[in-house]
């Protein structure tokens, strides 16, 4: 497996802009979840899937944030209108059963700047 | 809320050293406590994992200690080499969820 696919991999933009983050988790793994990282938040816990359907969103900053995951190779990260302030990298990682394993794969993030 | 505090920020050793990082977690009932490594520009890996039921993990020249009474969980890097320079981060999961919430990490370097 290429393990999870993330793209794209730096985008820059303008305030107000529509941004859309896409992520491929590994084959098997039930568990899909959207994590952000800056120096001064560290990483923050977004929302999680399982088996597709949204578990937790408490962690999405605000209604300019929206996730999907409309099949189990395939989830979107959408902000809009973006903000200067959601400059960070953002990562996908995927799980599978946790009573084999509670390992979290990370995708190679998406570096997000918005001007 | 749930809450997971790292200490030290940064960490500067010797090569050969011993480097030690500790955490302690707020939710009595977390279960799963974690370590990633992320060297610079790439993306956190897991290095080691304990569960609750286990008080000490080991793996080459890592272990993690667990202290469920006291909530804390401590990393020991032992014989330091310079390609274990990066940032490390803890993790707890919250109650029987399958919710991770990091730490706020240590940078360590390995001092030539």
């Amino acid at each position: 497996d290429a393990g999870v696919i993330q793209s794209p991999r730096h985008e820059v933009t303008e305030m107000g802009q529509e941004v859309t983050l896409r992520c491929k988790p590994i084959s098997g793994h039930d568990y899909l979840f959207w994590y952000r990282q800056t120096m001064m938040r560290g990483l923050e816990l977004l929302i999680y899937f399982n088996n597709n359907v949204p578990i937790d969103d408490s962690g999405m900053p605000e209604d300019r944030f929206s996730a999907k995951m409309p099949n189990a190779s395939f989830s979107t990260l959408k902000i809009q209108p973006s903000e200067p302030r959601d400059s960070a990298v953002y990562f996908c990682a995927s799980r599978g059963d946790v009573r084999n394993t509670g390992e979290l794969f990370f995708g190679e993030g998406s570096r997000l700047t918005v001007l | 809320g749930e809450n997971v505090e790292q200490h030290p920020s940064t960490l500067s050793v010797q090569e050969g050293d011993s480097a030690v990082i500790k955490c302690t977690y707020s939710d009595s009932a977390s279960n799963y406590f974690p370590w990633y490594k992320q060297e610079l520009g790439k993306r956190p890996q897991l290095i080691i994992d304990i569960r609750s039921n286990v008080g000490e993990k080991k793996d080459q020249r890592i272990a993690v200690t667990l202290n469920k009474t006291a909530k804390h969980f401590s990393l020991h890097i032992t014989e330091t080499q310079p390609e274990d320079s990066a940032v490390y981060f803890c993790a707890a999961s919250i109650g029987s969820s399958y919710k991770l919430i990091f730490g706020s990490g240590t940078r360590l370097l390995v001092r030539p």
